[in-house]
């Protein structure tokens, strides 16, 4: 049972371009969803979050999209540059204001930006 | 910002031998870290919650036998993988978020993973 899932295992994106990765989750008790990116034999490195309060989190050239109503996320780099290239996951959480909470994952987005 | 180290970060080892992994707060202390496991082209699977002082807490269908979770200190936890087979060769990662920090404050910080492989 995927709770979070990413439907694009990868994609390729021109230097400069914006990049759009999806995420879709069926479990409406997920309050907070986070983007980790990752390089390989490495840990996931947090990027950017928001709260199910809101619709959209920007934070330079990373923004996420909330659409509540249709569980939908979205990240957008703009300008995606080669540094970019990753996989990128997204993660979801529920009721952890004041506690660690644990995260479920997606199956991850492979990010190629190209010169 | 909030480091987690984990160790080591590569290890080979026999079939039906135990091998330990560490995972350690460097710069602040953690009542709870998660132990998570991905497979190749898969998504981090959560194992466990590994709590300070108590038991952990193991996601269903993974063997509290096989994969035994010390939380000693407010700033290591330790996962052994027991009696280890070639099955059990994967990416290894823990996570830990500052104490009362929340989720919403401090996203989860991930030390760098173990790749264990078996043969």
């Amino acid at each position: 049972d995927q709770q979070v899932k990413q439907n694009s295992p990868s994609l390729s994106v021109q230097e400069g371009r914006i990049s759009i990765l999806n995420c879709d989750y069926t479990n409406s008790m997920f309050d907070y969803f986070l983007w980790y990116k990752k390089y390989p034999a490495e840990g996931p490195t947090f990027l950017i979050s928001i709260s199910s309060i809101k619709d959209k989190n920007e934070d330079g050239r990373f923004t996420v999209f909330l659409n509540k109503s249709a569980k939908h996320l979205s990240l957008h780099i703009v300008p995606s540059q080669p540094g970019d290239s990753a996989v990128y996951f997204c993660a979801a959480t529920f009721g952890g204001t004041g506690t660690a909470s644990k995260l479920t994952f997606g199956t991850g987005t492979r990010l190629q930006v190209t010169l | 910002g909030a480091v987690v180290s984990q160790h080591p970060s590569r290890v080979i080892c026999k079939s039906g031998t135990s091998v330990k992994i560490e995972c350690r707060s460097l710069d602040f202390q953690a009542t709870t870290m998660f132990w998570y496991r991905q497979f190749p082209k898969q998504s981090l699977m959560l194992m466990a919650t590994s709590n300070e002082g108590s038991k952990a807490t193991y996601e269903q269908g993974v063997e509290k036998d096989k994969f035994l979770i010390n939380h000693a200190s407010l700033t290591l936890s330790t996962l052994t993988v027991t009696s280890a087979h070639p099955e059990d060769s994967s990416f290894y990662i823990c996570s830990a978020t500052p104490i009362g920090a929340g989720i919403q404050n401090s996203p989860l910080h991930f030390g760098n993973g173990t790749r264990l492989t078996v043969t």
